[in-house]
């Protein structure tokens, strides 16, 4: 079976401050994770992929298979970060499963 | 163009209606999707459809009725549904389905309220 985690609900920073959402996987094999992001009142748009080892609006994700993880991190949060970050996984039979989401809330 | 579009955007219907959401994608995009999402909570999928054949089917209740008429078309018909039935559909489309690197793109959703 394959899992993702996402133990924050909600994380609120002031802008400017470093931000890191968690994200814990549980699967046997060679996943394939994603960062998904949902703006208010937006659609649901991929931000990152592991394998694309890509940085998107200053956020970056690295895979740590040691310790099932794919934390999203950004060095300066900005107030146009605030939305809700799902994180998500692709494993058996090429089917994307979504953590629970963490909303991401910048503050001045 | 790398919109999935969606319609209706707002759907509400009563427990003996009968009523279709549509998805159109011109992506030129050979695997379809159908997700649910209930308020507060990840989306889950519900059916995927490869080069138009039912590829995946989660064990979603046969009051939900998906087709794919054609590569660019997916429908999902609604029948007898009940009020936990009320979510956000959201349709999602990729190149293919199964390949490594495969990127989804999702539809702005319909907003389904069953009274």
């Amino acid at each position: 079976a394959q899992r993702v985690t996402q133990p924050e609900k909600l994380l609120s920073v002031f802008k400017g401050a470093p931000v890191e959402l968690k994200c814990n996987y549980s699967y046997s094999g060679s996943p394939e994770l994603f960062w998904y992001v949902q703006y208010s009142r937006q659609r649901l748009q991929l931000l990152l992929r592991h394998i694309s080892r890509e940085s998107i609006k200053g956020f970056t994700a690295d895979l740590n298979k040691g310790e099932t993880s794919f934390h999203l991190k950004k060095p300066f949060a900005q107030e146009e970060d605030s939305a809700m970050y799902y994180c998500a996984l692709t494993g058996t039979a090429s089917k994307l499963t979504f953590g629970t989401g963490t909303r991401l809330q910048v503050t001045l | 163009d790398t919109e999935v579009t969606q319609t209706p955007k707002h759907l509400v219907m009563g427990m003996t209606n009968k009523k279709s959401l549509k998805c159109e994608q011109h992506m030129g995009h050979r695997a379809m999707y159908w997700y649910k999402q209930k308020a507060k909570k990840p989306p889950e999928l519900m059916f995927v459809y490869s080069y138009e054949k039912l590829s995946i089917n989660e064990s979603v209740p046969s009051r939900f009725s998906p087709e794919c008429p054609n590569s660019s078309l997916l429908n999902l018909h609604l029948h007898a549904l009940q009020p936990e039935d009320s979510a956000l559909y959201l349709c999602a489309s990729s190149s293919v389905f199964g390949r490594a690197g495969n990127t989804i793109y999702f539809g702005e959703g319909s907003w389904l309220t069953v009274v």
